[in-house]
């Protein structure tokens, strides 16, 4: 079974500076799909970004970015110029390739404050 | 563009009452629709899928069922809720079709509270 585990529980981190969030994940499949969600406050679960484990290029949004390592099965979130409205929980999440349940596998979640 | 709706945004029920929340996507056909329920502080964890009308996944045993009458509607239901029910719901689609990998797009959540 697929596991997805973020070891950072909290993080700060003062506005304009860049922040990198934790992820690793477990599976046995060799092409699936990664993603980062944000949750501010309001709860409403926003896609950041998406990573297709197929393509070795790193996926980039505007200040966000990833540095996914394949091999190493980590997938981590850098996050430039950070901004006030970064504040939320952020979640890493899988979803396999087979089949298509959308079956999303969550880590448990950071926490980033954004410190002005 | 593409948006979803899900209601209510709070409910307050009794331990034994029905539940039922919906929810429905705009400015797309036949979506793939989810429901996922989040425990405190955490990720969240698939409940039910459907690809298509009268077709429904359940991915996790409980005293919950999901209901699609229409394309791009989606209900939640409990004839009897329990203590543990209580939680935050959160609906979602992406696009159907035999592709997987489609990203997933969440609405704004329902707050259940059983008491």
């Amino acid at each position: 079974a697929q596991t997805v585990t973020q070891s950072q529980p909290e993080m700060s981190v003062q506005e304009a500076e860049t922040v990198t969030l934790s992820c690793t994940y477990d599976t046995s499949e060799s092409n699936y799909y990664l993603f980062w969600y944000k949750q501010p406050p309001s709860r409403q679960m926003i896609l950041v970004i998406r990573q297709e484990a197929y393509k070795q290029q790193n996926a980039t949004e505007n200040r966000f970015s990833v540095n996914f390592q394949k091999a190493a099965k980590s997938f981590s979130l850098k996050i430039s110029d950070s901004q006030l409205g970064d504040t939320a929980m952020y979640f890493c999440a899988f979803m396999s390739i087979s089949g298509n349940t959308g079956k999303l596998i969550f880590g448990q979640g950071t926490t980033l404050q954004v410190k002005p | 563009s593409q948006t979803i709706h899900q209601w209510p945004a709070t409910l307050v029920q009794p331990v034994g009452s029905p539940l039922s929340l919906e929810c429905t996507v705009e400015g797309t056909s036949n979506p793939n629709l989810y429901w996922y329920r989040q425990a405190a502080g955490r990720g969240l964890q698939l409940l039910f899928y459907s690809v298509g009308i009268g077709q429904i996944s359940s991915e996790v045993p409980q005293n919950l069922s999901a209901s699609r009458p229409q394309d791009r509607q989606f209900i939640l239901s409990s004839k009897k809720l329990l203590l543990s029910d209580s939680g935050f719901y959160l609906c979602a689609w992406s696009f159907g079709g035999l592709r997987s990998g489609n990203t997933i797009y969440f609405g704004e959540g329902s707050w259940l509270t059983v008491v």
